[in-house]
C-alpha cells in the first residue's frame, strides 16, 4: 500500500515556468526523499530532507517539509524540457528501513 | 549511473516458467532493497537485507518469490511459476545507514 498521496497526479507547464508538486503522508518519518523517473527507467535521487529540517535547496530544486501537516512540496524553478519525468516522494519511517512511495506526479514541460 | 546495476534489463517469459534477477549494489552499501513497480504506480517494497540477513519481507512477497544475498554482496530475486500478474519493473536499491537509497535501472519482466 502507498503511504501518501501526491498532488497533482499530472502537471503540464511551459518551459521556463516553475513547477510545484505536493506530497502528503500518514505516519511519523525520519526523512522524506524525492526521486525522478524518466519513462521506463530507474529512479534518480534528487534530494533528502530530514524530519528536523523545514527547507532544503539543491540547484533549481527547493523542498519544504511540514511535519505538523505531514506534507512536503517540491519546487522546480525555471523548468526545462529535460525535467519532463515522473516525480515521487518517498518516506523513510521511524523504525522502518524501507521507503514508502506515493503514486507520483507526471510532469510535462512543453517547449 | 547510480552505481547499482541490475541484470537482465528486460525479461520476457511464459507463464509458469521460473525467472531470476540479479542486483549488484554499491560496494560499501550494507543495505539492499527490492521493490516492484507496476505501470502508473510508485514502487512498492518487497524485501530488505542488511549484509546477508534478510530482515523484512512484504506480504506482497508470496511463497513463489525468494531472495538471497549470499556473502552480503550481490542479491538475487527468483520468481517461481510466474503468473501474468508478476509483470512489472523490479527495482533494486542500496544504501549505507540511514541515508538516501540509490536505485538501479530495474529489470522489466513481461509474463506472456
Amino acid at each position: 500500500s502507498q503511504q501518501g498521496e501526491e498532488d497533482p497526479q499530472a502537471l503540464s507547464i511551459q518551459e521556463g515556468e516553475n513547477a510545484t508538486m505536493n506530497c502528503s503522508y500518514k505516519t511519523s518519518i525520519n526523512n522524506l526523499q524525492w526521486y525522478r523517473q524518466n519513462s521506463g527507467r530507474g529512479l534518480v535521487h534528487l534530494i533528502l530532507i530530514r524530519s528536523n529540517e523545514r527547507e532544503k535547496h539543491s540547484g533549481r530544486l527547493r523542498v519544504t517539509l511540514d511535519t505538523s501537516k505531514k506534507s512536503s512540496s517540491l519546487l522546480i524553478t525555471a523548468s526545462r524540457a529535460a525535467d519532463t519525468a515522473s516525480y515521487f516522494c518517498a518516506t523513510d519511517g521511524k523504525g522502518a528501513q524501507k521507503l514508502v512511495f506515493g503514486q507520483g506526479t507526471r510532469l510535462t514541460i512543453n517547449p | 549511473d547510480t552505481g547499482v546495476s541490475q541484470d537482465p534489463r528486460h525479461k520476457i517469459t511464459k507463464r509458469g516458467q521460473n525467472v531470476t534477477f540479479r542486483c549488484d549494489p554499491i560496494s560499501e552499501h550494507n543495505r539492499l532493497y527490492w521493490y516492484r513497480q507496476t505501470l502508473g504506480q510508485g514502487p512498492e517494497f518487497l524485501t530488505y537485507f542488511q549484509n546477508e540477513a534478510q530482515l523484512e519481507k512484504s506480504r506482497l512477497l508470496s511463497d513463489r518469490f525468494s531472495a538471497e544475498r549470499p556473502k552480503g554482496s550481490f542479491s538475487t530475486l527468483e520468481i517461481q511459476r510466474t503468473e501474468q500478474g508478476d509483470s512489472a519493473m523490479y527495482l533494486c536499491a542500496s544504501r549505507l545507514t540511514a541515508n538516501e537509497q540509490f536505485f538501479g535501472p530495474g529489470t522489466r519482466l513481461t509474463v506472456l
